[in-house]
């Protein structure tokens, strides 16, 4: 039972590529969601999912997308990537609505 | 959506007793009170969530005051490990709920 995985761990980008950041849980947690976090900051909400097919914003979607096909994986694609973009992103899994989240270990990104 | 309040951080020794203190006034009915801590350089972890009664897990306890206003997590020994940026967060009951951060209280245990 891994829990939620998301690779890579570290990544750089330059300004203007794209990439894909992979998260997967093996838990069947229907609730999957993505998150930013700069230094010194709390997390903030990029998207979210609420089973398969089912995506929606949260409070930073822009220049990120996500689509969710299948209930184990979320990726979260970078479009067009800035320096604003510099984060660690973290993704979370949760069974339902009214139980807590389970967090994967981060991905640290940095775009130059 | 309901917000919560927290101090920026607080302070405690090894072996004691804390209580790190949330303040959520506009919690709707709905609303259950859930409680995440971040180790450094680590993911959030789940720690307790509650709606009206008072829970208590291997982790900590949370005491919800009546009017449910406020909340009070309850690390009953404090250890190095404790050590994190714990945060109070109300998630609506039921089916498109979000879990929304606020900026949490950074705990400091003295050895």
């Amino acid at each position: 039972n891994a829990g939620v995985t998301q690779t890579p761990k570290f990544q750089v980008l330059k300004t203007g590529q794209s990439m894909t950041l992979q998260c997967a849980q093996d838990m069947n947690h229907e609730y999957m969601s993505w998150y930013r976090q700069d230094p010194g900051m709390g997390l903030r909400l990029i998207h979210y999912s609420v089973g398969a097919g089912i995506t929606d914003q949260g409070e930073v979607p822009n220049g990120y997308n996500v689509s969710r096909s299948t209930t184990e994986d979320f990726p979260l694609r970078l479009l067009s990537a800035a320096p604003s973009q510099t984060s660690v992103y973290f993704c979370a899994s949760s069974f339902d609505g009214n139980y807590g989240y389970t967090f994967g270990s981060g991905t640290r990104l940095t775009v130059v | 959506d309901a917000k919560t309040t927290q101090p920026n951080s607080m302070e405690s020794n090894e072996e004691e007793p804390v209580h790190l203190p949330c303040n959520h006034s506009t919690i709707s009915g709905t609303d259950y009170i859930h409680w995440y801590r971040q180790l450094p350089s680590q993911g959030p972890e789940y720690v307790i969530h509650g709606l009206t009664s008072n829970v208590n897990n291997r982790m900590a306890s949370l005491a919800i005051a009546e009017d449910r206003k406020s909340s009070t997590l309850i690390l009953h020994r404090a250890t190095l490990r404790d050590a994190a940026v714990y945060y109070c967060i109300l998630r609506r009951h039921g089916a498109n709920s979000k879990l929304t951060f606020g900026k949490g209280i950074t705990l400091s245990v003295r050895p």
